[in-house]
């Protein structure tokens, strides 16, 4: 089966680090997608990871352990405007896309 | 000049009826998604195609049929609309397997909100 697991909610404070985790479950691993969506928006492409490791972009970096099944998101410095619901999606066989529940992030003045 | 567009952003229709929503991308990808993401905000992918072919055909009801007349647009068509319909649809496109970064990003339309009344 797949089964993809994040936190529903977090909140935070402008200027402090937050981590948003997620776990998987999935039949097929062909990588790992961290999308932002803002309310009433289409979802955009935030980062992706194949290999064990961090990946760092700005303020956003990402994090996956295959053998753990376990992805983390590390936002830094955080703004109003990182207020969002952040989806974490694993690539299956072929271009079969599985999406988690998405984190809600509110950032607090 | 945007890359994924859906037509129309909004769709209120009656419980019966029957709909069309339309997408198309000026990427060049080879790749097409439709996704369904319900009140709770799960986003769920409802088919593929690769170059004009079906390749994912999630377990949807068969009201549900897609067409790609080419590879830049894939069109979704509801027949015989119930309530449970109601959700923002989004068409997504990517490169493929054909992506030489090997990524294979997705890059979502503003997406389409249908309400079954």
């Amino acid at each position: 089966g797949q089964n993809i697991d994040q936190p529903t909610e977090m909140t935070a404070t402008e200027g402090a680090i937050v981590q948003i985790n997620c776990t998987y479950q999935t039949s097929g691993f062909n990588g790992l997608f961290w999308y932002q969506q803002h309310a009433g928006e289409a979802p955009t492409f935030l980062s992706y990871n194949v290999l064990d490791g961090l990946e760092e972009k700005g303020r956003f970096s990402s994090f996956l352990s295959r053998s753990k099944g376990y992805s983390y998101l590390l936002l830094k410095e955080l703004q109003m405007k990182d207020s969002a619901s952040y989806l974490c999606a694993v690539r299956g066989y072929g271009q079969n896309f599985v999406f988690g529940p998405g984190t809600r992030l509110s950032v607090l003045p | 000049d945007t890359a994924v567009s859906q037509t129309p952003k909004y769709l209120v229709t009656q419980m019966g009826n029957d709909k069309s929503i339309k997408c198309e991308q000026n990427l060049g990808h080879d790749t097409m998604y439709w996704y369904k993401q319900d009140s709770k905000k799960f986003l769920k992918i409802m088919f593929s195609y690769n170059n004009k072919e079906l390749i994912i055909n999630e377990t949807v009801p068969n009201r549900f049929s897609p067409k790609s007349p080419d590879k830049a647009h894939l069109n979704l068509h509801i027949n015989s609309l119930e309530l449970g319909d109601s959700a923002v649809y989004f068409c997504a496109s990517s490169h493929g397997k054909s992506d030489p970064s090997g990524t294979d990003t997705q890059y979502f339309g503003p997406g389409t909100r249908l309400t079954v009344l």
